[in-house]
Parts: C-alpha cells; sequence; structure tokens
C-alpha cells in the first residue's frame, strides 16, 4: 500500500522565521510528488517534482525531491502571517496514477 | 481552465438520513473526477474516481456510492448516514487518468452527522 508521512504535524513559528517541511514516501512506480497548501477550503497547488535534486521555486517558497532518500522538502524562507495553513504532500504512482495524500503540516506564523 | 462548483457548502444530517452531494466541472471536456474524504486531523482519502459517463471505481468499502450521470457531473450519495461520515468532502478534476499532473479541487462540503 502507497504510504506518505509528514513531519513535523504541526508547527508554530514567528514572522521572518525559516521552515522545512517533510515529506517521505513509499509508492509503486513513483510518477511525481507534489506540494498543495490548505487554508480554509480547496487545497491549491504549489509545486509538482519528477526528477531528483531539481529545485521549484516560487517567490518564498521552494521544494527538492530526493528520489534516493524517497524524501521532500518544502521550504518557506521569512514566513508570514498569509503563510499560516495546512501543507500537504502527495504523491502520484501505481498504473492508474493514483494520487496518495499524507496528513499535512499545520503550519501557524505567529505575528 | 477548469472550474470545480461544489454544493451545498455545509450540511447537517442526522444519522440514517441519505445523502447527495453534487460536483460540476467547467472549462473541460472528459475529465477524470475525483471524490476525496479529509476527516479532522488526517489526510485527504480517496473514495471514488470516474475517467467517463457511467465509470465509477472505488477504493474503499464504505456507506458510500458515486454516480457520474453527465460528463460534467458527479455525485456522491448514502442511503443511511454513519457518524462516521462526518467530514470535508472534497471534488477534484484532472485532464487525463494517465497524467501525473496536479488535481485542482472545488471548495470541499463540510459534512456533521449528528
Amino acid at each position: 500500500e502507497d504510504k506518505v508521512v509528514q513531519s513535523p504535524l504541526s508547527l508554530v513559528v514567528h514572522e521572518g522565521d525559516t521552515v522545512t517541511l517533510n515529506c517521505s514516501y513509499e509508492v509503486t512506480n513513483f510518477r511525481s510528488l507534489l506540494w498543495y497548501k490548505q487554508e480554509k477550503k480547496a487545497p491549491t497547488f504549489l509545486f509538482m517534482l519528477t526528477s531528483s535534486g531539481i529545485e521549484k521555486k516560487s517567490g518564498r517558497l521552494s521544494s527538492i525531491l530526493d528520489k534516493k532518500e524517497l524524501s521532500s522538502i518544502l521550504n518557506i524562507t521569512a514566513t508570514q502571517t498569509g503563510d499560516s495553513a495546512i501543507y500537504l504532500c502527495a504523491v502520484c504512482g501505481g498504473s492508474n496514477y493514483k494520487l496518495t495524500f499524507g496528513k499535512g503540516t499545520l503550519l501557524t506564523v505567529n505575528p | 481552465s477548469q472550474t470545480i462548483h461544489q454544493w451545498p457548502a455545509t450540511l447537517v444530517q442526522p444519522v440514517g438520513s441519505p445523502l447527495s452531494l453534487e460536483c460540476t466541472v467547467e472549462g473541460t471536456s472528459n475529465p477524470n473526477l475525483y471524490w476525496y474524504r479529509q476527516a479532522a486531523g488526517r489526510g485527504l482519502q480517496l473514495l471514488f474516481y470516474s475517467v467517463g459517463i457511467g465509470q465509477i471505481s472505488s477504493e474503499v468499502p464504505q456507506n458510500l456510492s458515486a454516480s457520474r450521470p453527465q460528463d460534467r457531473q458527479f455525485i456522491l450519495s448514502s442511503k443511511k448516514l454513519l457518524l462516521s461520515d462526518s467530514g470535508f468532502y472534497l471534488c477534484a478534476c484532472r485532464g487525463r487518468l494517465t497524467d501525473a499532473s496536479p488535481l485542482h479541487f472545488g471548495n470541499g462540503t463540510r459534512l456533521t452527522v449528528t
């Protein structure tokens, strides 16, 4: 059975801090790894990673995939209160390209 | 780009009552459609997916069923709700099944079974 584990499950920081969120996975026939941000309703797509070692970057957020270690990290620099959310990691794999999600990391950024 | 509509946004139903949640998609044709459930403190669990009209695959045996009567319409149903059916239900869409691209989600329905 495919498995995605995220750590930590929750994190509280102050504005301006840098945070690193972790995601490890076990999946049959890996296709891609995706990061989502979920505030109050729908998860919104952040990044998709398919190749190891390539960094995807958007403003203060960046992510890297390590296919050898079966893991990925999501970095957020100079955090702001608007970064407070649940960050979900998902892995796409198998013959039907199924997405398996982790439980998420709840990030709280205090002013 | 596609837009996913879900309704209602919130719902409170007694145990044993029926359920019907609807999802419609705009901006794409022949999409692959998904129903996920998010329970408190847990990740998203895939319930059903559909690659076309009348084609439903179930991921988890449960009290729920799904139907796809039209290309861009996906319905989640139950004949008799259980307390354990409470959760946040999300409809999602992707272009092709054999596609590692991102899922796009609707705004969800928060269901409380009392």
